[in-house]
């Protein structure tokens, strides 16, 4: 049971690169969320997916998109690289939404860096 | 607005001390919160949760207690030890589709 995976663990992309980040659970959980970590500051929810094919924007979705074909994998698309897109991601899965049930299980995340 | 504010920003304390960090929150409606640690380069793991009718729970040297009239929580860590040393996070789901406020975080870090 390896929980939640994310690759790559680094990148470095030029301004205007595009890249993907993969996201993967093993938990057969129905709700994924993307988000992102600046320095000092709190997670920001980028995109989340209540099961395969529904996917809704979070607070901080533009210049990513997201797509959910099945239940395991959530993956982040970056389309055109901007500096201020350098963060660490983290993907979450969580069984449930309500009560006892919505700890969310976070992936190691991947560190971008755009130059 | 949906807020969810901790302090201290950071905190050092030597080994084998107590702390406790605060969280104080404005989520309406309100129904738990939960306390996340993450370690330097990892992902949050959750510690405890604590639901509308909790007011004090214990997971180890951690404690964490509610006062859901105040809107306010702490986590006591007791006999503090090095492997404390990391960012602890509040966080409130404020509606019914999984998304949650995340606390800005207190950074402990244990002295030896």
């Amino acid at each position: 049971n390896a929980g939640v995976t994310q690759t790559p663990k680094f990148r470095i992309l030029k301004i205007g690169q595009s890249m993907t980040l993969q996201c993967t659970q093993d938990m057969n959980h129905n709700y994924m969320y993307w988000y992102r970590q600046d320095p000092g500051m709190g997670l920001k929810l980028i995109y989340y997916s209540v099961g395969a094919g529904i996917t809704d924007k979070g607070e901080v979705p533009n210049g990513y998109n997201v797509s959910r074909s099945t239940t395991e994998d959530f993956p982040l698309r970056l389309e055109l690289a901007a500096p201020s897109q350098t963060s660490v991601y983290f993907c979450a899965s969580s069984y449930s939404t309500s009560g006892p049930y919505n700890e969310q299980f976070f992936g190691p995340g991947t560190r971008l860096t755009v130059l | 607005k949906n807020q969810v504010e901790q302090s201290p920003q950071s905190l050092i304390i030597l080994e084998g001390k107590n702390c406790t960090l605060q969280c104080n929150y404005t989520v309406s409606p309100f129904s738990n919160l939960r306390w996340y640690k993450q370690d330097t380069g990892r992902g949050p793991v959750s510690l405890t949760i604590m639901t509308f009718s909790e007011n004090t729970k214990s997971n180890g040297r951690y404690t964490a207690t509610l006062d859901a009239d105040t809107k306010q929580s702490s986590l006591h860590i007791t006999a503090s030890q090095l492997s404390d040393s990391a960012s602890y996070i509040c966080v409130v789901p404020y509606n019914q589709g999984g998304k949650l406020i995340f606390g800005q975080g207190t950074e402990l870090s244990v002295k030896p």
